[in-house]
């Protein structure tokens, strides 16, 4: 069935050290969502990428969508311990004639001070 | 505020005993869908609703059953919960299928 893979599934890292998780999907995209639930959350929506190599920017936070809309990243520059969490893709699949949003599994990130 | 409401919070009851736990959005959102979380599962869909009286079966619904009488509401149903279902619940609604979607604070359930 459609998958969509995420890794790694752990990252520690010291603060100031960069961060990437990165998703890869079996099947074409129509599009990729990122979610990032702190511990004891609930997922909040950080981005929405559409296009074929798109890349979007969001402070330190940086996205990007492969060219073939089957892969994508989400890169932190310098974690700082507010990065803590765990950072959920999620791709809509408009395989056939269903319309489905497909998660990834998730990468926890621990930050250490 | 716009937000995504979830009741209860918090709930331990026993096998059998049938629960309904509410969602509630105020945005005027025509999606809303309904997650249950695991840990190493992630999320995982058990039903969702692109519209009222519209409601598809997601990954997981055996065991639950939902409604969508009106486009705010969107309650879960667990006709006889069994312990398999202990797990954490988020509801969650967008303006549209595919949109960015708010969800709700969770409901950690417990079934003994």
């Amino acid at each position: 069935g459609q998958q969509v893979m995420q890794i790694p599934q752990y990252q520690h890292v010291q603060e100031g050290e960069d961060f990437t998780t990165y998703c890869n999907s079996s099947t074409t995209l129509s599009n990729i969502q990122w979610y990032k639930q702190r511990p004891g959350g609930h997922p909040v929506f950080l981005i929405q990428l559409v296009k074929s190599g798109e890349v979007k920017k969001q402070k330190r936070l940086t996205f990007q969508f492969g060219e073939a809309k089957k892969n994508s990243s989400l890169h932190i520059t310098a974690t700082q311990t507010t990065d803590v969490g765990t950072y959920f893709c999620a791709g809509y699949s408009d395989a056939g004639n269903n319309r489905k949003l497909i998660w990834g599994l998730g990468t926890s990130l621990a930050v250490n001070p | 505020e716009a937000q995504v409401t979830q009741n209860p919070r918090y709930l331990i009851t026993v096998t059998g005993k049938k629960l309904t736990v509410t969602c509630s959005q105020n945005m005027n959102h025509e999606y809303m869908s309904w997650y249950r979380q695991d840990p190493g599962l992630g999320l995982r869909q058990i039903y969702y609703s692109m519209n009222v009286e519209v409601t598809d079966k997601g990954d997981v619904p055996e065991g639950y059953k939902v409604s969508r009488k009106e486009k705010r509401n969107f309650p879960l149903i667990l006709e006889s919960p069994s312990p398999n279902q202990t797990s954490l619940y988020f509801c969650a609604s967008s303006l549209w299928t595919g949109d960015e979607q708010y969800f709700g604070p969770g409901t950690r359930l417990t079934v003994t």
